[in-house]
């Protein structure tokens, strides 16, 4: 299963935009690349996805990096419930999780 | 969206009995669920994969025998942690996803088990 990087921690402003980067160098071609959080004590939350194209929901923005060997998640303007533990996972069967990046959005 | 429920949401028990979880898609129709595992501070630990009708496919170090997954209908997969001892608290989650979407998974609330 591909193998994804990401900063352990990350501290960001209330309603100041937020890039989480991802790297997955090991990613094959037909492998998607996934976004969940996960707050407190909840089960993870999907948040986007992507294969090669930038994508865009209501919740965030996906910038893919033309080779495909990274990826930031965009929140472009953070809020406290944006708080939460952030996974990239890039797989193409089941999702494994890695150890995700803690966000801290701060008043 | 698509909502995904467990049962008990928490649940405490004496060591060597057993407990079932139950996980429920309750507005779509789940080909395949998951089951994960997650320690305090930990990520989570996919545990197996089942798929409606047929055998739960396990990760590499989950013991089958005691980690019995049944998945009998479309809506419904049941994890029943056997013999249950103090290392086997954990929150449990679970996931489902249709054959229509295949790329998103929707995951339940967590079941905290506490063996005692």
């Amino acid at each position: 299963d591909a193998k994804t990087t990401q900063p352990n921690s990350m501290e960001s402003n209330e309603e100041e935009p937020v890039h989480l980067p991802c790297n997955h160098s090991t990613i094959s071609g037909t492998d998607y690349i996934h976004w969940y959080r996960q707050l407190p004590s909840q089960g993870p939350e999907y948040v986007i996805h992507g294969l090669t194209s930038n994508v865009n929901n209501r919740m965030a923005s996906l910038a893919i990096a033309e080779d495909r060997k990274s990826s930031t998640l965009i929140l472009h303007r953070a809020t406290l419930r944006d708080a939460a533990v952030y996974y990239c996972i890039s797989n193409t069967d089941k999702l494994i999780f890695g150890t995700g990046t803690r966000l801290q959005v701060f008043p | 969206g698509a909502v995904v429920s467990q049962h008990p949401s928490r649940v405490i028990c004496k060591s060597g009995t057993s407990v079932k979880i139950e996980c429920r898609s309750l507005d779509f129709q789940a080909t395949t669920m998951f089951w994960y595992r997650q320690f305090p501070k930990q990520s989570l630990m996919l545990m197996a994969t089942s798929n409606e009708g047929s055998k739960a496919t396990y990760e590499q170090g989950v013991e089958k025998d005691k980690f019995l997954i049944n998945h009998a209908s479309l809506t419904l997969s049941t994890l029943t942690v056997t013999s249950a001892h103090p290392e086997d608290s954990s929150f449990y989650i679970c996931s489902a996803r249709t054959l229509q979407d295949q790329e998103t998974q929707y995951f339940g609330p967590g079941t905290r088990l506490l063996v005692l």
